[in-house]
C-alpha cells in the first residue's frame, strides 16, 4: 500500500515561470492537506481539500497560488509566476475523512527552489 | 487561532541517555488532538506519537512518552535510551477535534516551529 506520493521531488524554476506540484493521496483516502516549509520554519497550513472541493483555503495567499483536487488524478497545487519567496518545501497530507481520529500521512514534500 | 510554541531551537543528548522536548500551546477549546512528529535529513514527516485531550492518561510508544498537562497547555516529549537513528527535527502539532462553523477548521494541523534533536555517541 503505497504512501502519499509527491513529485517532482525537487523543482527548479526561474522568476516568473510556474510551478506545478502534484500529491496523490493514500489509497483510500479522499481528503488531502498542503502545507509549507519555508527554511528553518515549522509547516504553516495552506489548504484543505476533498474530491472536487476546496474545503478551506484560509492559509493559501490571496494571489498566484490555487489547487485542485478532481476527481480523478492527483491533487495539484499550483503556483503561478513564481517569485524568490516561494521557495520552500512543500508538503502534502492525506486522511480517510473527516472522522480520522489520527494525525495524518504525510508525503516526502517537494522542494521548490525559484532561481 | 491556536498557537503551537517550542522554546527550545536546539536540544542535543548522550546516546541511551533521556531526553525531553518541550511543546506548549494556546487555545480556547477543550476538545483536540496533539501530535509530535519527527522530520529527519530525508524531510519525510513521521508521526512519532498522539494524544486526545480528553485522556487523562499520558500517551506512550515504545521509548517516547509524553507529559501532557491540559491545565498548563503542556505536552513535553521524551526520548528514553536515545538512539543515534532519532536524531531529527522534531514538530510538536495542534488540531481541533471539532470544527468551526462551516468545518473549516476541522482537519488543520497547527504546528510548532522545531527542534533539532542531535544525538551524541
Amino acid at each position: 500500500n503505497a504512501g502519499v506520493m509527491q513529485n517532482p521531488r525537487h523543482l527548479v524554476r526561474r522568476r516568473g515561470q510556474e510551478a506545478r506540484l502534484r500529491c496523490s493521496p493514500m489509497k483510500g483516502h479522499s481528503h488531502v492537506y498542503w502545507y509549507r516549509q519555508l527554511p528553518e520554519e515549522g509547516l504553516k497550513f495552506m489548504v484543505y481539500l476533498q474530491k472536487e472541493n476546496i474545503i478551506d483555503e484560509s492559509g493559501m495567499p490571496k494571489e498566484r497560488f490555487s489547487a485542485e483536487f478532481p476527481k480523478e488524478g492527483p491533487s495539484i497545487l499550483r503556483i503561478q509566476q513564481v517569485v524568490r519567496g516561494d521557495s520552500a518545501a512543500y508538503f502534502c497530507a492525506s486522511s480517510p475523512g473527516l472522522q480520522s481520529h489520527y494525525g495524518y500521512t504525510f508525503g516526502s514534500g517537494t522542494r521548490l527552489t525559484v532561481v | 487561532a491556536q498557537t503551537v510554541t517550542q522554546s527550545q531551537p536546539e536540544m542535543s543528548v548522550q546516546e541511551a541517555e533521556t531526553v525531553t522536548l518541550s511543546c506548549t500551546y494556546d487555545t480556547s477549546e477543550s476538545d483536540y488532538y496533539l501530535f509530535w512528529y519527527k522530520q529527519p535529513p530525508s524531510r519525510q514527516m513521521i508521526l512519532v506519537i498522539r494524544q486526545e485531550a480528553y485522556k487523562q492518561q499520558n500517551a506512550t510508544e515504545n521509548r517516547f512518552s509524553v507529559n501532557f498537562q491540559k491545565a498548563a497547555k503542556s505536552f513535553s516529549l521524551k526520548i528514553s535510551d536515545s538512539q543515534l537513528g532519532d536524531a531529527a527535527m522534531y514538530f510538536c502539532a495542534y488540531r481541533s477535534a471539532r470544527g468551526s462553523a462551516g468545518g473549516t477548521s476541522y482537519g488543520k494541523l497547527t504546528f510548532g516551529q522545531g527542534t533539532i534533536l542531535t544525538v551524541h555517541p
